[in-house]
């Protein structure tokens, strides 16, 4: 099993660039997370996909950011416009259905963003 | 709103020590409560969960307490080794992960 994979591993943007950010889940894990870690915030949910539905964004900090999951292998993060304060590591996360959120979920590597 | 605090921030000791990361918690309407290890520049590995009912958990020298009535976890690490030196983070479930801010550990020879 090759774990959550994310891409890019690192992305260096300007500020007011779009940004993608990439996830694929673990073969038929159901559950799919996105989180944001910053020095001052610690690790903070942004949003979660349970079967490729939003189930949860309330913490999306703003219009700017839209996740999208289109099919049970792949999602996506989205910032447009991009923001310095946007800098961070994105984690992508997936746990199986049987346990659904209250489950051990397994993260990948991070994607670090850095907006100039 | 569930907060969740770790204490210490951080802890340096040398190696073959006994450990004790301490984890607290606001709400105790909780599913399970999880331990996280993250090295630096990686993502984060499940170590241990302690479901609400439970105690305790073990996993070779690591062992998890939960009292839920409390808002308290520990993470005892028996004999520690270089090997263990990584943040620590702990965090609470409830339909969704809160996290603590961590413990970073630093075993030295």
């Amino acid at each position: 099993d090759a774990g959550v994979i994310q891409s890019p591993r690192h992305e260096v943007t300007e500020m007011g660039q779009e940004v993608t950010l990439r996830c694929k889940p673990i073969s038929g894990h159901d559950y799919l997370f996105w989180y944001r870690q910053t020095m001052m915030r610690g690790l903070e949910l942004l949003i979660y996909f349970n079967n490729n539905v939003p189930i949860d964004d309330s913490g999306m900090p703003e219009d700017r950011f839209s996740a999208k999951m289109p099919n049970a292998s792949f999602s996506t993060l989205k910032i447009q416009p991009s923001e310095p304060r946007d800098s961070a590591v994105y984690f992508c996360a997936s746990s199986s259905l049987a346990g659904g959120p209250i489950d051990t979920q397994y993260f990948g590597p991070g994607t670090r963003l850095t907006v100039l | 709103k569930q907060e969740v605090t770790q204490i210490p921030a951080a802890l340096s000791v040398p190696e073959g020590e006994n450990l004790v990361l301490n984890c607290s918690f606001t709400d105790s309407a909780i599913y399970n409560l999880q331990w996280f290890r993250q090295d630096p520049g990686k993502g984060l590995t499940s170590l241990l969960l302690i479901q609400s009912s439970q105690r305790e958990q073990t996993s070779g020298r690591l062992n998890a307490s939960l009292d839920k009535s409390s808002g308290r976890s520990t993470l005892y690490i028996a004999a520690s080794q270089p090997g263990d030196s990584a943040t620590y983070l702990c965090a609470v479930n409830t339909d969704k992960l809160i996290f603590g801010t961590g413990t970073r550990l630093q075993v030295f020879p």
